[in-house]
């Protein structure tokens, strides 16, 4: 247990679909973040949000639509995707949103099914 | 950016002391490196991080030579448990710039 709570653990979904994805930190950081992993390559980075503003957006998709409604709580909207998409889709915080040296800690990730 | 490159799989036995070493060439001079551990079915988790020379904790140890240009990391008598996916990532001390592995899958062996 991490202190990191990411639901749901599985989605599968249809490419005309809306779901939401979250993320809730019990552990009082001031950063969020979102990752995308595939199989196979490196994790992305996708969102960061430092003190609930978004600092960071590494040319995803408009599909993908983050929220940080406050410190603790992260959503990440999915509409239209793609089957690409497929991924598991990693929440982590940290404490400092603006020193990236800082231990980052991960939820257990989303596996999303794009079908 | 920094790009960093690991080798794909190691094996190993129990009991035995591993070293996973990661390339980043063009690390930059304020560049930290920083080796993450993922079981399967969860997120990554912190083992440990340096800037230069070596860092040791409680369950591992990290070398870095003077040119900074790779890094080892070094699992003490590792264990069945230590099986998972290893990860390098380089912190480019700006920017946000997060520069990911692609991972050492590390099987240890009775």
């Amino acid at each position: 247990e991490t202190g990191v709570t990411q639901t749901p653990r599985h989605l599968v979904m249809g490419m005309t679909n809306k779901k939401s994805l979250k993320c809730e930190q019990h552990l009082g950081h001031n950063a969020m973040y979102w990752y995308k992993q595939s199989a196979k390559k490196p994790l992305e980075l996708m969102f960061v949000y430092s003190l609930e503003e978004r600092v960071e957006n590494n040319s995803v998709p408009s599909r993908f639509s983050p929220e940080c409604p406050n410190s603790s709580h992260l959503f990440l909207h999915l509409h239209t995707l793609q089957p690409e998409d497929s991924a598991l889709y990693l929440c982590a915080s940290s404490q400092s949103g603006t020193d990236m040296n800082t231990e980052a800690f991960f939820g257990q990730g989303t596996r999303l099914t794009v079908v | 950016l920094a790009k960093t490159t690991q080798p794909i799989s190691m094996d190993s036995y129990e009991g035995q002391e591993v070293n996973i070493t990661c390339s980043h060439n063009n690390i930059a001079t304020n560049d930290y490196i920083t080796w993450y551990q993922q079981f399967p079915s969860q997120g990554p988790r912190f083992i440990i991080q340096g800037y230069k020379t070596k860092v040791t904790n409680e369950v591992a140890s990290l070398f870095i030579p003077a040119d900074r240009k790779s890094s080892t990391l070094s699992l003490p008598r590792v264990s069945l448990s230590d099986t998972a996916v290893y990860y390098c990532l380089v912190v480019v001390d700006s920017n946000y710039q997060l520069i990911w592995g692609a991972g050492t899958k590390l099987i240890i062996k009775p």
